[in-house]
C-alpha cells in the first residue's frame, strides 16, 4: 500500500492556459474522489468515480473541468482557460465500497496539487 | 443539505496541557463522522472515524472523539498535547449507505506553545 500519490504537486500557470492534474488511488480502491480546497477553507467536493464511471458531479465543476478515470485506476482532473480564480489545492482521495473491512467507506488523501494562476 | 460546523477558527493550547475541539453537524440522520489533520501544504490525514456502535472512538497519535447524538456532536479529544500536533483539523461527514462525498467544516487551526 503505498498511499494515493498526486502529480504534479505544484502547477504555476498563467490564465487562460489548460492544466491537467493526476492522480493515483491506493491500488485495492474503487472509489476515487477529487476535492478543491481554497485558503483557510476545507475541502469542497467537486466530483467522484466509481471505477470507471463517474457518479456524481458538484455544481462547483464548470464546463471548464473535466475529469476521466478511463481505466478505474488512475484519474486526471483537466482545467481549461484557467482563470485567476481556480487558484488552489486540488486533493484527490480514494476509498473502496466493499462490504466488510475496517478501511472500507474511509477516504484516504494524496498530498494535494497547488495551482497557482498568474 | 448536510453540514458541519467547527466553531473554533484558531485554538492555542500549551505543549502538556489537554485540547478539545468542537465539531457539530446538520443532518437529517447520523452520518458517517471523520477527523483529518492537515500541516502546511500537505494532504489531509485520517484521525479517527466513527461508523455505528462504541460512541467513544480512539485514532492515531492519542486522539479520541465521542459522538454525542443528542448534540449532533463529534468532538475530538487529547488529554496531552504535544508540539508536533500543531496542524490544522479538520471534522467531515458523509452519507451512511452510499458514503460518497464528504463535507468538510471549515477547520480549527492549533497552536501549541512551548
Amino acid at each position: 500500500d503505498t498511499g494515493v500519490s498526486q502529480d504534479p504537486r505544484h502547477k504555476i500557470t498563467k490564465r487562460g492556459q489548460n492544466v491537467t492534474f493526476r492522480c493515483d488511488p491506493i491500488s485495492e480502491h474503487n472509489r476515487l474522489y477529487w476535492y478543491r480546497q481554497t485558503l483557510g477553507q476545507g475541502p469542497e467536493f467537486l466530483t467522484y468515480f466509481q471505477n470507471e464511471a463517474q457518479l456524481e458531479k458538484s455544481r462547483l465543476l464548470s464546463d471548464r473541468f473535466s475529469a476521466e478515470r478511463p481505466k478505474g485506476s488512475f484519474s486526471t482532473l483537466e482545467i481549461q482557460r484557467t482563470e485567476q480564480g481556480d487558484s488552489a489545492m486540488y486533493l484527490c482521495a480514494s476509498s473502496y465500497s466493499g462490504t466488510s473491512g475496517r478501511a472500507r467507506n474511509t477516504q484516504y488523501f494524496g498530498p494535494g496539487t497547488r495551482l497557482t494562476v498568474l | 443539505a448536510q453540514s458541519v460546523t467547527q466553531p473554533d477558527i484558531h485554538i492555542t493550547v500549551s505543549e502538556g496541557a489537554s485540547l478539545e475541539l468542537r465539531c457539530n453537524y446538520s443532518y437529517g440522520a447520523t452520518p458517517y463522522l471523520f477527523w483529518y489533520v492537515q500541516s502546511p501544504g500537505q494532504g489531509l490525514q485520517l484521525l479517527l472515524k466513527y461508523f455505528s456502535g462504541d460512541t467513544l472512538v480512539q485514532g492515531i497519535k492519542g486522539f479520541e472523539a465521542e459522538f454525542k447524538r443528542s448534540q449532533s456532536s463529534f468532538n475530538l479529544r487529547k488529554p496531552s498535547v504535544h508540539w508536533s500536533d500543531a496542524a490544522e483539523y479538520f471534522c467531515a461527514v458523509a452519507l451512511t449507505g452510499t458514503a460518497s462525498k464528504l463535507t468538510f467544516g471549515t477547520g480549527t487551526r492549533l497552536q501549541v506553545t512551548l
